[in-house]
This record gives structure tokens, sequence and C-alpha cells, in this order.
């Protein structure tokens, strides 16, 4: 089983370009989730979506969109990147309540 | 102040020693109480799950909540090399749709 798949797996961004990060689960699963990794930092949630047709703000939304595009697939985008938005995203997935959260590999991006 | 609190570590232990891993928390709703392992350039894992209070074990790995002081922790017996990852506490509550974090523990285990 492949669990939950994101791509790309490395990026490098220049400031002020456009970039979506993509997520897909094969598990049924509800609800879908986007976190970033910074040092020191442990996870911070961006957005997340409860179910299928919803989403939600997290810890630190700005400057990032998303859409749940399917009940598989859960994007993120950021439209104008910036520097302070170099870290590692992680894509996870649970049946519901978000609780017990299967986790992607990562993303690790570079905003320079 | 943050939810939830965890040890910062980094902890550093031989081989064959018992490991503790703690977290503490503010908010009295959370219900459900996780570890997560995290090995370096890789996404977290469920390593343990525990609904309310009590105490869960898995092999050589235990996890006790303690609602009543707000306070969880994980004990790793027989510690490996293979277990030097960095471990993070989550919490969740019924309804909420999502789980907070604390900022991990990185554990080293030397041979």
């Amino acid at each position: 089983n492949a669990g939950v798949t994101q791509t790309p797996k490395f990026q490098v961004l220049k400031t002020g370009q456009s970039m979506t990060l993509q997520c897909a689960q094969d598990m049924n699963h509800n609800s879908m989730y986007w976190y970033r990794q910074d040092p020191g930092m442990g996870l911070r949630l961006i957005y997340y979506s409860a179910s299928e047709g919803t989403t939600d703000k997290g810890e630190v939304p700005n400057g990032y969109n998303v859409s749940r595009l399917n009940k598989r697939e859960f994007s993120l985008r950021l439209e104008s990147a910036a520097p302070s938005q170099t870290s590692v995203y992680f894509c996870a997935s649970s049946y519901q309540g978000g609780e017990k959260l299967f986790f992607g590999s990562g993303t690790q991006l570079s905003v320079l | 102040q943050k939810e939830v609190e965890q040890d910062p570590g980094p902890l550093s232990v031989p081989e064959g020693a018992i490991v503790s891993l703690n977290c503490t928390y503010s908010n009295s709703a959370f219900q459900y109480f996780m570890w997560y392992r995290q090995y370096s350039r890789k996404g977290p894992e469920l390593l343990m799950y525990t609904y309310s209070s009590g105490n869960k074990e898995d092999g050589r790995f235990t996890a006790q909540v303690d609602k009543s002081s707000k306070y969880i922790s994980l004990f790793i017996r027989d510690s490996q090399p293979s277990d030097s990852a960095t471990y993070l506490c989550a919490m969740a509550n019924t309804n909420a749709g999502k789980s907070t974090f604390g900022d991990g523990t990185t554990l080293t285990v030397k041979p």
C-alpha cells in the first residue's frame, strides 16, 4: 500500500514564485492535513480538511491556500513564496477526528 | 504558553537503558494521546495511541497518561540503537478534528 504520497520531495523556489504541493492518500480516510516542521518548533498545522468539501485554517495559515480536490487528494499552494516559508512540509491523513495520523514522507522546500 | 510542552532534550543513553520521555498539557479536554516516532528525513509514524487515562504496553514501549496531572510519558525498555529518533507527543479532543503536537525530543541510543 502506498499510504500517503507527497510530491515533489524537494523544491527550490525564488522569492515571489508560486507552487503547489500535491498529496494523495489511498486509505479511504476522511480527514487530511498539511503541517510544516521547522527546527525546534515541532509540527505546526497549516490547514486541514475534516471531510471532503470542507477546509479549515490551522495554526499558521498565512501565505497558503488549500484545495480538497476529492476524497483522496489535498493540495497546498504557495501563491508568492517567501524565505520564511522555507521548511519541511508534511501531508497527513486520518480516518476521522485528527488522531491516529498517517504521514507522507515530506517535501523539503527552500525559498531563496 | 503552549498547549503541549515536551521535554526538549536531546537525550543520549547507552544501549539497554530505560528511557523516559514526557509531555505536559494544559487543555483538560484532550482525550486522545499519541506518541509518534520520526527518523531523520522521514515522516512521523504513529507509535502508541491511548484513549483517556491509564497505561498501554506494546513490546518494549509503555505509554502512560495521568489526566489528573495533565502529564503523559513514554517509556522504552532495553533501548536499542534503532530507537534513535525524534519522539513527538500529540493530543486531541473529541470532535476537534486535529491534533496538537509537542516540539519533539531527539533520542540517541549509543551502542
